[in-house]
């Protein structure tokens, strides 16, 4: 699986939006790209996920650039529970199931 | 649903004692995982299991067992506990099918004296 360089900690001022950067310049052509968020001492919580296209759902938005080299993770309104590590992973989809390889992630602090 | 449950969520052991993880899922998911997350670090994969009766080795297999009996359940063992194993383990499973999110369990926290 690819590897994935995200920055260490971010801020944010509560009410705006969150953008998240991922750099995948390595990544396969059937690599997704997956984002999973930790709060403090839970197991990790899907966000979203995609191959090419931008996505969105009710909790964030992922734009993916059209190299596939980097992706944006968007939350549109960020709140204090929105505070977490934040996961970017790509993985291809085998037989074997997702078998997910965790980096070190992005703090995201939102404050008020 | 319950979802992932893991037990026990504290356990401190001493070096040599064996002791097993225990993992349940009630969502009729194929795929089972453990992970182990260390401070500062991300998750890393210890064992999986595609099903009742298979199970595969991850990155990081040595110095634990895993079994799947069940579609259920998912225990992993560690026969003679060492200080390297102190850490957070995580259990998560998913539906069949490689495009499927994982749900992880709250985790157990484990400390080797």
């Amino acid at each position: 699986d690819a590897k994935t360089t995200q920055p260490t900690s971010m801020d944010c001022a509560e009410g705006r939006a969150a953008n998240l950067p991922c750099n995948h310049s390595t990544i396969s052509g059937n690599e997704y790209v997956y984002w999973y968020r930790q709060i403090h001492s839970q197991g990790p919580q899907y966000i979203i996920h995609g191959l090419k296209n931008n996505e969105t759902n009710e909790m964030a938005s992922l734009i993916i650039t059209e190299d596939r080299k980097s992706s944006t993770l968007i939350l549109p309104h960020a709140t204090l529970r929105d505070t977490a590590v934040y996961y970017c992973i790509v993985s291809v989809s085998t037989g074997g199931g997702n078998k997910l390889t965790f980096g070190t992630g992005t703090q995201l602090k939102v404050e008020l | 649903n319950a979802g992932v449950t893991q037990t026990p969520k504290f356990q401190v052991l001493k070096t040599g004692q064996s002791m097993t993880l225990q993992c349940a899922q009630d969502m009729n998911h194929e795929y089972m995982s453990w992970y182990r997350q260390d401070p500062g670090m991300g998750l890393r994969l210890i064992h999986y299991s595609v099903g009742a009766g298979i199970t595969d080795q991850g990155e990081v297999p040595n110095g634990y067992n895993v079994s799947r009996s069940t579609t259920e359940d998912f225990p992993l063992r560690l026969l003679s506990a060492a200080p390297s194993q102190t850490s957070v383990y995580f259990c998560a499973s998913s539906y069949r099918g490689g495009l499927e999110t994982q749900y992880f369990g709250p985790g157990t926290r484990l400390l080797v004296l």
